[in-house]
């Protein structure tokens, strides 16, 4: 059975950082890329970036660029977010989800709140 | 940046009637490879997405056949033949074609 479970969310103030996590299991975690699905409350699904399988080529959306950055460790199975410069914008679930194209698998996902 | 559009954003459905959600892409989503990557998701209230529907039509693995999606270039659509009790929720098409990834506003499916 697949399974991502994510962790790391918290409340963090506004500049602060925070390194979410996603564990993956049941399945062949280095074939396949990975990607990280945020959600604000009360609103809508906003993808913010995708690694590739093999960790070589990286996408972000244009709200998180240059502030995150994505990561994974095949060894671990373990997929990651590192947020710097925290926004009160950037307060959402963080989702973790399989694939790139239209993910198949998503996470319970972590809470992230920013603020003072 | 390729915007997905949904209509309506609220579907109030009487349980047993059909309901159709409309998605609709500002660029074409055919990729490279020859596939269209134009996904439908679903989210229940207090869950995470589940994707129902990959590359326009592929239902996927437990999603009960009253669920279907079509379309082709710029216009999309999803729809539910018999809506049950248990399809309450948003939906959300999303476009993995493209870089950034897109997701429509979401269309809140509830009951009369």
């Amino acid at each position: 059975e697949v399974q991502l479970l994510e962790s790391g969310g918290g409340l963090v103030q506004p500049g602060g950082s925070l390194r979410l996590s996603c564990a993956a299991s049941g399945f062949t975690f280095y074939t396949f890329a990975m990607s990280w699905v945020r959600q604000a409350p009360g609103k809508g699904l906003e993808w913010v970036s995708t690694l590739s399988n093999t960790g070589l080529t990286t996408y972000y959306a244009d709200s998180v660029k240059g502030r995150f950055t994505i990561a994974r460790s095949n060894s671990k199975n373990t997929l990651y977010l590192q947020m710097n410069s925290l926004r009160a914008e950037d307060t959402a679930i963080y989702y973790c989800a399989r694939g790139a194209n239209g993910p198949d698998y998503w996470g319970q996902g972590t809470l992230v709140t920013v603020s003072s | 940046d390729v915007v997905m559009t949904q209509s309506p954003l609220s579907l109030p459905v009487t349980l047993g009637q059909p309901a159709s959600i409309s998605c609709r892409s500002s660029q074409g989503l055919v990729y490279s490879d020859g596939d269209t990557y134009l996904s439908w998701f679903q989210q229940r209230p207090g869950q995470s997405p589940r994707r129902l529907i990959s590359k326009i039509s592929n239902r996927d693995s437990g999603v009960p056949d009253r669920f279907s999606g079509s379309g082709s270039g710029t216009d999309f659509t999803l729809k539910i033949s018999r809506v049950e009790a248990e399809d309450i929720g948003v939906y959300y098409c999303m476009q993995g074609t493209h870089w950034p990834r897109t997701f429509g506003q979401g269309t809140r499916l509830e009951i009369k």
